[in-house]
């Protein structure tokens, strides 16, 4: 059972343009909903978080859009950049701190 | 920031030995760590939670016996694949929550090939 599903998997931008990925959750126990940035080879590192008490969270050009009735949430990636170019992944947890479900994953690439 | 590391940052080995991948947090104590395996070009898969002084809780499939875990410090948590076979070759990525912030924080990740 995928219980977060992120689309789409692959995603290619101009420079400068709007990257937007969308993930789906079921578990209505999930409170913690984070972002993660993984280039080729390395960990993942945290970009931005949410709690479903909060419908938006922006921090520098990365913003979290969180819908709780549609159980859907969204990162949108303004003035796109090639630096940006890597793998994204959305997850969720039941509390922070506990363990992971990851969604599958959105390559993006920025084209100068 | 908080720091996840791990040794090695890939290895090779023969199918049937056995390979141990160390995962620390070096300026922070960890009492929960996690252990991922990442195919490539795929999300990763959580494998087991590791506590410390205490026995991992494995997620469903993964077989205990091949996949040993062992958090015996709030700094150091290790997983033995043992009697690897080249199915076993993945990424094996750990991460740690420092216990003050929500935030999860990942090691580099190790690269196994078994041969």
């Amino acid at each position: 059972q995928q219980q977060v599903k992120q689309s789409p998997q692959s995603l290619i931008v101009q420079k400068g343009g709007i990257s937007i990925i969308n993930c789906a959750y079921e578990n209505t126990a999930f409170d913690y909903f984070p972002w993660y940035q993984q280039f080729p080879g390395k960990g993942p590192a945290l970009l931005i978080a949410i709690r479903p008490d909060v419908s938006e969270k922006k921090e520098g050009r990365f913003t979290i859009s969180f819908n709780k009735s549609a159980k859907q949430f969204s990162l949108h990636i303004m003035d796109s950049q090639p630096g940006d170019s890597a793998t994204y992944f959305c997850a969720a947890s039941k509390a922070a701190g506990n363990k992971l479900t990851f969604g599958g994953g959105t390559r993006v690439l920025v084209k100068p | 920031g908080a720091v996840v590391s791990q040794h090695p940052s890939w290895v090779i080995c023969k199918s049937g030995t056995s390979v141990k991948i160390e995962c620390r947090s070096l300026d922070f104590q960890a009492t929960t760590m996690f252990w991922y395996r990442q195919f490539p070009k795929q999300s990763l898969m959580l494998m087991a939670t590791s506590n410390e002084g205490s026995k991992a809780t494995y997620e469903q499939g993964v077989e205990k016996d091949k996949f040993l875990i062992n958090h015996a410090s709030l700094t150091l948590s290790t997983l033995t694949v043992t009697s690897a076979h080249p199915e076993d070759s993945s990424f094996y990525i750990c991460s740690a929550n420092t216990g003050e912030t929500d935030t999860q924080y990942f090691g580099p990740g190790t690269r196994l090939t078994v041969l």
